[in-house]
């Protein structure tokens, strides 16, 4: 069976700093792998996803996300923390039907 | 502009009264979904439909129902028989199993 653990529940940066949120999964299959964030009362936006083409992906506002299958993991990362970027994020894997597996969601607070 | 809307934003339910929470899409996507989120939680499915005039129960599907009569609307039913239905509900949307799925902003549901 699929499924996906986020590995902090929380995460505190420093406007400036990298960041870094950990995602690791388990699939059966080649899944398809999906990052997206939710501000306060929001639906959630996509930030990027792999579906078995390049390993190191690339989404919107300056994320990326690297595919390692030998350590079954997906960490999303950005180089430079905005105090735009504070909300909570959620790695999503498809289990190849048309089920989506979330994680429990990662808050990200960015501090000034 | 192509989107998923859900209608309303905010409700309010009396104890005992069955509510139904709209969601309509103009993707031209025939999967189409709907989670609760509880704080501290990821999101969990209750049902999902792959196609017109056809659904499956999700992982907590007790309490709930929906309908699927045309392929942009995917209407739930919060029934009197869920015992806790105070939670924030998405809809979303995908073209195929494995692609991305497209949210709504969600409605919060509060009983009163």
């Amino acid at each position: 069976a699929q499924s996906v653990t986020q590995l902090d529940s929380h995460v505190s940066v420093s406007e400036g700093t990298p960041v870094l949120l950990r995602c690791n999964y388990s699939s059966s299959y080649s899944p398809s792998l999906f990052w997206y964030v939710q501000h306060p009362n929001k639906g959630l936006q996509l930030l990027l996803k792999y579906t078995s083409a390049a390993t190191l992906v690339k989404g919107i506002n300056g994320f990326e996300a690297e595919f390692k299958k030998s350590e079954t993991s997906f960490h999303l990362t950005k180089p430079s923390a905005h105090m735009s970027d504070a909300a909570e994020y959620f790695c999503v894997v498809s289990d190849g039907t048309y089920k989506y597996i979330f994680g429990t969601g990662t808050r990200l607070k960015v501090l000034a | 502009d192509g989107g998923i809307t859900q209608s309303p934003k905010y409700l309010f339910r009396k104890e005992g009264q069955n509510v139904t929470l709209s969601c309509e899409q103009n993707l031209n996507h025939d999967a189409m979904y709907w989670y609760r989120q509880d704080p501290g939680q990821g999101l969990r499915l209750i049902y999902y439909s792959q196609i017109v005039n056809d659904f499956q129960k999700g992982d907590i599907a007790e309490g709930y129902s929906v309908s699927r009569e045309k392929k942009e609307s995917f209407p739930l039913t919060v029934t009197s028989a869920q015992k806790n239905p105070t939670a924030f509900y998405l809809c979303a949307s995908s073209t195929d199993r494995s692609f991305e799925a497209f949210f709504g902003q969600g409605t919060r549901l509060t009983v009163v």
